[in-house]
């Protein structure tokens, strides 16, 4: 499974677009990209999920550039609520399937 | 649906102490995984299952073991209890549509090892 590499940090304030930067310079063919959210004291909560280009839902945007060795996670409008640890994978869901691999990911604290 | 449920929610152990971590969800998905998070790190993962009967190690296997009898359940057994085992335990069962997998985790269980 390709490595991926985040900030460990990021602050931001309510009403701002945040975008969380990841890369995965190693990143096969066959590997998806996906983002996953965490809150203290729970578990991690699936965002998003894409191969290329730009995919967008309800909660948030990923953008991926045509070479696929980074992707942004893009968060509208932040409230205090979006406080959370983002997580980025990278992987072949489809042949390796139960079998996540989970990097530092990124803490981004929402200010008011 | 419940979901993904965990029990128990905190234990704590003695050093060389056995126990069980039990693990069950009921939306039929056929991927199973454990994982633990220490403090301030990302979640490792320990083994996993891709349905009935098959499980395989993960990144850190060494000192717990799974089996998977049923489709529900997915139990994480401690042989001897190391103060390194020290952490929290997530389950997470996942089902494919096309190409994507989605992951759903249960809240957890904090064990300490004294």
């Amino acid at each position: 499974l390709a490595k991926t590499t985040q900030p460990i940090s990021m602050d931001s304030y309510e009403g701002q677009e945040v975008n969380i930067t990841c890369s995965h310079n190693n990143i096969a063919t066959n590997d998806y990209i996906t983002w996953y959210q965490q809150f203290p004291s729970q578990g991690p909560r699936f965002i998003i999920q894409g191969y290329k280009t730009k995919v967008t839902n309800e909660v948030a945007s990923l953008f991926i550039p045509a070479d696929r060795k980074s992707s942004t996670l893009s968060l509208p409008r932040v409230s205090l609520s979006d406080t959370a640890v983002y997580y980025c994978l990278v992987g072949d869901f489809y042949n390796q399937g139960g079998k996540l691999i989970f990097g530092q990911g990124t803490e981004l604290s929402v200010k008011p | 649906n419940a979901g993904v449920t965990q029990t128990p929610k905190f234990q704590v152990l003695k050093t060389g102490q056995s126990m069980t971590l039990q693990c069950a969800q009921d939306m039929n998905h056929e991927y199973m995984s454990w994982y633990r998070q220490d403090p301030g790190m990302g979640l490792r993962l320990i083994h996993y299952s891709v349905g009935a009967g098959i499980t395989d190690q993960g990144e850190v296997p060494n000192g717990y073991n799974v089996s998977r009898s049923t489709t529900e359940d997915f139990p994480l057994r401690l042989l001897s209890a190391a103060p390194s085992q020290t952490s929290v335990y997530f389950c997470a069962s996942s089902y494919r549509t096309g190409t994507q997998e989605t992951q759903y985790f249960g809240p957890g269980t904090r064990l300490l090892v004294l």
